[in-house]
């Protein structure tokens, strides 16, 4: 079946430190690939996303590239910031019988420090 | 404009009670999920309304849970006689229709069952 592996967290950088959250997915054919954020008291979020093979999804400062021989969708920020402490969710989406169902990672906590 | 909305937003009950969850989503969007997310876990896909189609019911975990839909409007998400293990956060989320659309999500309610 389809899922999706991501790094443990937590993890704590200091400001301007550079981030890569990992994510692996196990999809058959072409999934899309999402990074959705979670900041504290609020409600999840889409950060990027990307469609297919060698994509790349940028926002906010973040990238992440839709590696299809890796089958890897790392999340990477060269340079965080206190604000980027949050909850990071990578997901993919496969459409099975109309139904574009999202499958989600564990999640890694990023908390950044000053 | 008004984003996804959920009530209540947290929830204590007592085991072996009924309880019945809202989402009202994003005016316009004709697809709405639920999912779960358990304590330091990834979010789980419950159930998918798309339009006036059979709904995708393949997460739902027991028979003791259900939702209903009405047209493309509002959602409730009923599980009955509740267990401890039914604590979580139910997440809904809507997007315009089918294909990769971006999921848009609701603050969530927190389930605590005693």
């Amino acid at each position: 079946g389809n899922s999706v592996t991501q790094m443990e967290g937590p993890v704590t950088l200091s400001e301007e430190a550079f981030l890569t959250i990992n994510c692996t997915y196990t999809a058959t054919g072409y999934p899309s690939l999402f990074w959705y954020v979670q900041y504290p008291g609020e409600g999840l979020q889409l950060l990027l996303k990307a469609t297919k093979a060698d994509d790349k999804g940028s926002n906010k400062g973040f990238e992440a590239t839709y590696r299809k021989e890796t089958t890897s969708f790392h999340l990477e920020k060269g340079s965080v910031q206190v604000s980027d402490s949050a909850v990071y969710f990578c997901a993919l989406s496969r459409t099975q019988g109309g139904s574009e169902k999202l499958v989600f990672g564990k999640g890694t906590k990023l908390t950044v420090n000053p | 404009g008004a984003g996804v909305s959920q009530s209540p937003s947290n929830k204590v009950t007592e085991k072996g009670k009924d309880v019945e969850l809202r989402c009202d989503p994003i005016s316009g969007h004709t697809a709405l999920y639920w999912y779960r997310q358990r304590l330091g876990q990834g979010l789980e896909f419950l159930i998918y309304f798309q339009g006036n189609s059979a709904p995708d019911k393949s997460g739902l975990p027991s028979d003791r849970f259900s939702a209903e839909r009405t047209g493309e409007s509002v959602s409730t998400l009923t599980i009955q006689r509740t267990q401890q293990e039914d604590s979580a956060v139910y997440l809904c989320a809507s997007s315009y229709g089918t294909g990769v659309h971006e999921q848009y999500f609701g603050p969530g309610t927190r389930l605590t069952v005693t």
